[in-house]
């Protein structure tokens, strides 16, 4: 009954290639987030949807595109990939309201080589 | 979003309270006080937070100071698991626009809890 589930937990993959990761909460929120935290181990957002609507970009790179389905999932595609995408990719979800706190997924690995 | 400053690291006995200090001296009006943790491999947790009343969970007390210009997460009986990076995090309320959306983590606190 995990609340907010990323898939996959560990990634590798070479410079250049594309790919995804999951995200899905099961808390019936309606914000969800991306948050990227480096070797430095500081945590940054890039986006945030609410309601399957863009409400925050963080100056990502264009290569970073979130797709949000539906108010349950926000996905992240990465094409490509530079080694300094290197890095642990949360997710996160929230109520709408702005005191609500966020719950944050376990994070996925991601390794360029 | 107000800066928060905390100290970098600090240790605590295990079955002792843990208090971990946080400035937070440019903190606006509508500005809440967050609390989140980050167990090592972990993605963040929520602790607690605070506008400007004392406030206590089944994880934690927080208390601010009068003027809101600093607080104080306290665990009361820290165990070895509580050993964590410890956010302190001001964040606006409702009603304040699409920037309420987002969490600016800074460095936080270490904590070790030594048996």
């Amino acid at each position: 009954d995990t609340a907010v589930s990323q898939t996959p937990k560990y990634l590798v993959t070479q410079m250049g290639n594309d790919k995804s990761i999951k995200c899905e909460q099961n808390l019936g929120h309606d914000t969800m987030y991306w948050y990227k935290q480096d070797s430095k181990k500081f945590l940054k957002i890039m986006f945030s949807y609410n309601n399957k609507e863009l409400i925050i970009n963080e100056t990502v790179p264009n290569r970073f595109s979130p797709k949000s389905p539906d108010k349950a999932h926000l996905n992240l595609h990465i094409n490509s990939l530079e080694l300094g995408d290197s890095a642990v990719y949360f997710c996160a979800s929230s109520q709408v309201a702005g005191r609500s706190p966020l719950h944050f997924g376990n994070g996925t690995r991601l390794t360029v080589t | 979003d107000a800066k928060t400053t905390q100290p970098p690291s600090m240790d605590c006995a295990e079955g002792r309270a843990a208090n971990l200090p946080c400035n937070h001296s440019t903190i606006s009006g509508n500005e809440y006080v967050y609390w989140y943790r980050q167990i090592h491999s972990q993605g963040p947790q929520y602790i607690i937070h605070g506008l400007k009343n004392n406030e206590t969970n089944e994880m934690a007390s927080l208390i601010i100071t009068e003027d809101r210009k600093s607080s104080t997460l306290i665990l009361p009986h820290a165990t070895l698991r509580d050993t964590a990076v410890y956010y302190c995090i001001v964040r606006v309320g409702e009603n304040s626009g699409g920037s309420n959306y987002k969490l600016t983590f800074g460095k936080g606190t270490l904590l070790t809890v030594n048996p």
